[in-house]
């Protein structure tokens, strides 16, 4: 599609486990964000890609999170050792690079840890 | 630190009405400020997004405004529809931190028939 496209739509699982986290950003598009929206809350910012450059991770929570970008497309989020505070909806957004272009967002996953 | 709120939390009218939709920051060091549509169980949409240089922008039935120096952004939604019932939210984007945007937590919006 053309559109931003996050994989899985739900991901349930136990604490103490790692959960994989994708984002297909629209082609082209070579910003790549991240956030995170708990219940209740506004949307926290957790990395932000530009290109090649070294990413921004200064909103990543704790060492547990982590994420890359391969070939300057598809990133991956990585939680390890989940916790029950890490359930939350995880976006992704893309956009046009430098420019004063907004952000389009993938429809989110819904992460819930038992 | 940058703080987004958004005023009031929630809001319910009838159709037709128009909405008025406030968002206030506290550091005016902006580039730009962007209105966004939820939906439930959905990700964003972009409504509108006004660079820190103008003063508005208008895009059908909305009309957004921004007033840097006061902090101040206001989305307005004329003759308001059943359609418009969602979660807006706005974001704005610091000057220091090329990617790091700032989100108020919301606006819910019910627009009854």
């Amino acid at each position: 599609g053309a559109g931003v496209s996050q994989s899985p739509s739900n991901k349930v699982t136990e604490k103490g486990k790692d959960v994989e986290l994708r984002c297909d950003p629209i082609s082209g598009h070579t910003a790549l964000y991240w956030y995170r929206q708990s219940l209740g809350q506004g949307l926290e910012f957790l990395i932000y890609f530009q290109g090649n450059s070294a990413p921004d991770k200064s909103g990543l929570p704790s060492d547990r999170f982590s994420a890359e970008r391969t070939g300057g497309s598809v990133s991956t989020l990585t939680i390890q050792r989940t916790q029950q505070e890490d359930s939350a909806v995880y976006l992704c957004a893309s956009s046009p690079g430098r420019s004063n272009q907004p952000q389009h967002f993938g429809d989110g996953t819904r992460l819930s840890i038992l | 630190k940058q703080e987004v709120t958004q005023i009031p939390a929630a809001l319910s009218v009838p159709e037709g009405e128009n909405l008025v939709l406030n968002c206030s920051f506290t550091d005016s060091a902006i580039y730009n400020l962007q209105w966004f549509r939820q939906d439930p169980g959905k990700g964003l949409t972009s409504l509108l997004l006004i660079q820190s240089s103008q003063r508005e922008q208008t895009s059908g039935r909305l009309n957004a405004s921004l007033d840097k120096s006061s902090g101040r952004s206001t989305l307005y939604i004329a003759a308001s529809q059943p359609g418009d019932s969602a979660t807006y939210l706005c974001a704005v984007r610091q000057g220091d931190s090329w990617g790091k945007f700032q989100f108020g937590a919301g606006t819910q919006v019910v627009v009854t028939p």
